[in-house]
């Protein structure tokens, strides 16, 4: 059973549309999310992370996370060309790391 | 702005050849890991280190993998006898503290390891 799931995409959105991108995980034991962001070739920068229930803003980022229904997701307000990119759904499964999904590739259209 | 460092960028070798990854983690943290991708695929944890041992490992992580800090600064991953299923993109990351209590791993940009 994977532990993290995501759509692969590409999901494709046009410039100044939202994005929404969303994730499932296995374990019920999770405690810690992470929403990270991949351009081709490069390393994984951190967007934000969430803890608790509800909603988390970051500028045009919002994370919102239920872990009733063992979902996280991430909202990108706004966006822009620079935003296509993977993104990566990773969680803190009480090893000393984080596991990460398979990404799903966004791409805004100009 | 500090910054966990890889080298090499690229590396080519020949199957069963040994290999050296080395990454200079950001000098207050004291969590460290390798992670690898191989191309089109996830993000894979290989093994975490702390207090000069292996905190935690994968079981892609076996017997041909080794890690190492052999000063202060620096942090290695050996593998022996490479196999054509080694080759990926090899991150370095390290962290201040735990991700559940810290939020954030900071990752190098990555050693490009390809097996011939």
């Amino acid at each position: 059973q994977k532990e993290v799931e995501q759509n692969s995409g590409p999901l494709s959105v046009p410039e100044g549309a939202i994005a929404s991108l969303n994730c499932t995980y296995s374990d019920r034991g999770s405690q810690s999310f992470f929403w990270y962001r991949q351009y081709s070739g490069k390393s994984p920068e951190l967007i934000m992370f969430i803890y608790s229930n509800g909603d988390k803003e970051d500028g045009r980022f919002t994370a919102q996370l239920n872990k009733a229904s063992q979902y996280v997701s991430l909202l990108i307000r706004d966006s822009q060309p620079s935003d296509s990119a993977t993104y990566l759904c990773a969680l803190d499964t009480g090893r000393r790391a984080l596991t990460f999904g398979s990404g799903t590739r966004l791409q805004v259209q100009p | 702005e500090p910054e966990v460092t890889q080298t090499p960028s690229h590396q080519v070798t020949q199957m069963g050849q040994e290999v050296i990854l080395r990454c200079v983690p950001i000098s207050n943290h004291l969590y460290f890991y390798w992670y690898r991708q191989i191309l089109g695929q996830k993000v894979e944890f290989l093994v975490s280190f702390y207090n000069n041992e292996i905190s935690e490992k994968s079981e892609i992580f076996d017997d041909q993998f080794s890690v190492e800090r052999p000063d202060g600064s620096n942090f290695t991953l050996k593998i022996r006898s490479t196999k054509l299923e080694d080759s990926a993109m090899y991150f370095c990351a390290s962290s201040a503290g735990l991700p559940a209590n810290t939020g954030e791993l900071f990752f190098g940009e990555g050693s490009r390891l390809t097996v011939l």
